[in-house]
């Protein structure tokens, strides 16, 4: 079984351009979790869906923050303009009825 | 004072010892508990859940503590393979929804 698939796994930019980064979460599950990990803040939350609709956006830094899930298949979370204080790895997670959550393989996002 | 609190480490052990790693909680409302692993560069993945009664999953026994707000997981006759960062998690009910707290990790480093 596919699990959950992120995409770029890497991704180095310029300060100042946008970055998107993509989600494909495991078929079936209704909720959707966008983190960011640094040595510094550990593993952090960013925003969760559940069936598509954003539930809690606390975790979001700030305005050049955006998430987005047109559809149950696919979500996905810019940055613009980004910043290297951004850098970091971005971890997406699905789960089913809030149990378990699976993780996929991560976005190791590098902002110069 | 952070929700999920974890000694960072390293614990560096000998093959074959036990280690065992604590986590503190501030929120005495929190539902469930987890222990995940997670591998230098790779996603976190569930190790087991922690239940009231404590449980114990071959070489892995993992307790809570509600009234001081503490989890445990203990690692028997450490192997080689187990070097990971441990991350504590706490499941809360927030604004309808469950969502999980990670705490910063523990890193351990078994040696032969």
């Amino acid at each position: 079984d596919a699990g959950v698939i992120q995409s770029p796994r890497h991704e180095v930019t310029e300060m100042g351009q946008e970055v998107t980064l993509r989600c494909k979460p495991i078929s079936g599950h209704d909720y959707l979790f966008w983190y960011r990990q640094t040595m510094m803040r550990g593993l952090e939350l960013l925003i969760y869906f559940n069936n598509n609709v954003p539930i809690d956006d606390s975790g979001m830094p700030e305005d050049r923050f955006s998430a987005k899930m047109p559809n149950a298949s696919f979500s996905t979370l810019k940055i613009q303009p980004s910043e290297p204080r951004d850098s970091a790895v971005y971890f997406c997670a699905s789960s089913l009825q809030g149990y378990e959550q699976y993780f996929g393989p991560g976005t190791r996002l590098t902002v110069t | 004072r952070k929700e999920v609190e974890q000694d960072p480490g390293p614990f560096n052990v000998p093959e074959g010892a036990t280690v065992a790693f604590n986590c503190t909680y501030s929120n005495s409302a929190s539902q469930s508990f987890f222990w995940y692993r997670q591998d230098c560069r790779k996603e976190p993945k569930l190790l087991m859940s922690v239940y009231s009664s404590g449980n114990e999953d071959g070489r892995f026994t993992a307790q809570l503590n509600r009234a001081s707000q503490y989890i445990s997981l203990l690692i028997r006759d450490s192997k080689l393979s187990d070097s990971a960062t441990y991350l504590c998690v706490v499941k809360e009910w927030s604004g309808g929804y469950n969502k999980l707290i990670f705490g910063a990790g523990t890193r351990l480093a078994v040696h032969p």
